[in-house]
Order: structure tokens, then sequence, then C-alpha cells
């Protein structure tokens, strides 16, 4: 069966510091990936997404994510944090048409 | 472009009583339509799908019900709500292998 697996519940950074949220996943298909972005009381936003081809993804607001197969992870960057990215991000696999979410990283960004 | 609306924002219901909670997706046609809910301090759990007019999918054993009445409207119900049951719940539709979500609708049961 799918799963993802997000390491850290809760990732505390310094304004201007490196963002890492790290995802692993589990499936016995090649997987569609993603990267959901949720601010209070809001629903979630799609931040970016692997299905085929270039392995290293650009999304909005200055995230990316690489998919390493060897290592099956999907793990989500942005070199300089800023205080609007506090947020919850949740990583998630689709198969066959639905996502399997991990359970959610919260990102606290400290001035 | 395709938009999702969903209501109401927020919802308080007495234990016992019933629940309708409505999303209708525009902009699109014979999307694949979802419910997932999500409890405080947890997780994303999906709840039903449904890939056409009157094909609902439930995921897990529970209280709530789906129906699609219409290609774009998808709706979860309850006869008799639990106070297990509060929680924010969020529609969401794909046209293809993406999945977007609506603004979500806040449910407590008292």
């Amino acid at each position: 069966a799918q799963s993802v697996t997000q390491l850290g519940s809760h990732v505390s950074v310094s304004e201007g510091a490196l963002v890492l949220l790290r995802c692993n996943y589990s499936s016995s298909v090649p997987p569609y990936l993603f990267w959901y972005v949720q601010y209070p009381n809001q629903g979630l936003q799609l931040l970016l997404k692997y299905t085929t081809g270039a392995t290293l993804v650009k999304g909005i607001n200055g995230f990316e994510a690489e998919f390493k197969k060897s290592e099956t992870s999907f793990h989500l960057t942005k070199p300089s944090a800023h205080m609007s990215d506090a947020a919850e991000y949740f990583c998630a696999v689709n198969p066959a048409g639905k996502l399997i979410f991990g359970q959610g990283t919260t990102l606290q960004v400290k001035p | 472009s395709q938009t999702i609306h969903q209501w109401p924002a927020t919802l308080v219901q007495p234990v016992g009583s019933p629940l309708s909670l409505e999303c209708t997706v525009e902009g699109t046609s014979n999307p694949n339509l979802y419910w997932y809910r999500q409890a405080a301090g947890r997780g994303l759990q999906l709840l039903f799908y449904s890939v056409g007019i009157g094909q609902i999918s439930s995921e897990v054993p529970q209280n709530l019900s789906a129906s699609r009445p219409q290609d774009r409207q998808f709706i979860l119900s309850s006869k008799k709500l639990l106070l297990s049951d509060s929680g924010f719940y969020l529609c969401a539709w794909s046209g293809g292998n993406t999945i977007y979500f609506g603004e979500g609708s806040w449910l407590t049961v008292v």
C-alpha cells in the first residue's frame, strides 16, 4: 500500500535561513508526488508537483522539490525563509486518482 | 478557469442534528470529486470520492454519507451528528492527476 511519511511534525527556522521539509513515500508504482501548503483556517494550496520528466520541480513562492527514486524521497526546500512561509505543509502521493497525505509539518519562521 | 465553492464556511451543530455541506465546481466537466476531513492536530483523511453522478466510494466506515446529484455538485451529509464528527471538511476536485481544494468548512458539534 502507498504511504507518505513526513519527518518532523514541527520545523523551526530563522528568517533568511534554508527551509528543508522532508518527505518519504512508499509506492508500488511510479508515483505522482505533491506538496501542499495550508495557512491557518484555509484550504490547501498546491505548491508544486512531480509527475514525469525533470526530477527537480519548482513551485510557487520560491519552493522547489527533488524527486529521488533511489531514496524514495521528495523533500521540499527554499533557500531563504520568509515570515509569510509560516504554515503547515503536506506531502502527498497520488495512486489511482486519490491523494494520500503525510501527517503534515508545521513550519515556524523566527524573526 | 476552474473554481470550487464550498459552504457553509463554519457550522456549529448540536449532537444528534443533521448535517449538509455542499460543494460545487465551475469551469470543468465530469471532475472527480472528493471529501476530506482534517481533525484537530491530525492529517487529512479521505472520506468519499466520486468519479461521476451517483457514483460514490466510501473510504472509511463512519457516520457520514455523500451524494452527487449533479455532475459538479458534491454533498456531505449526516442524519445524526456525533461529537467525533467535529473537524475541518475539505471538498476537492481533479480533472487529471492533480487535486485542487476548496476553502473548507469548520464543523463543531456541541
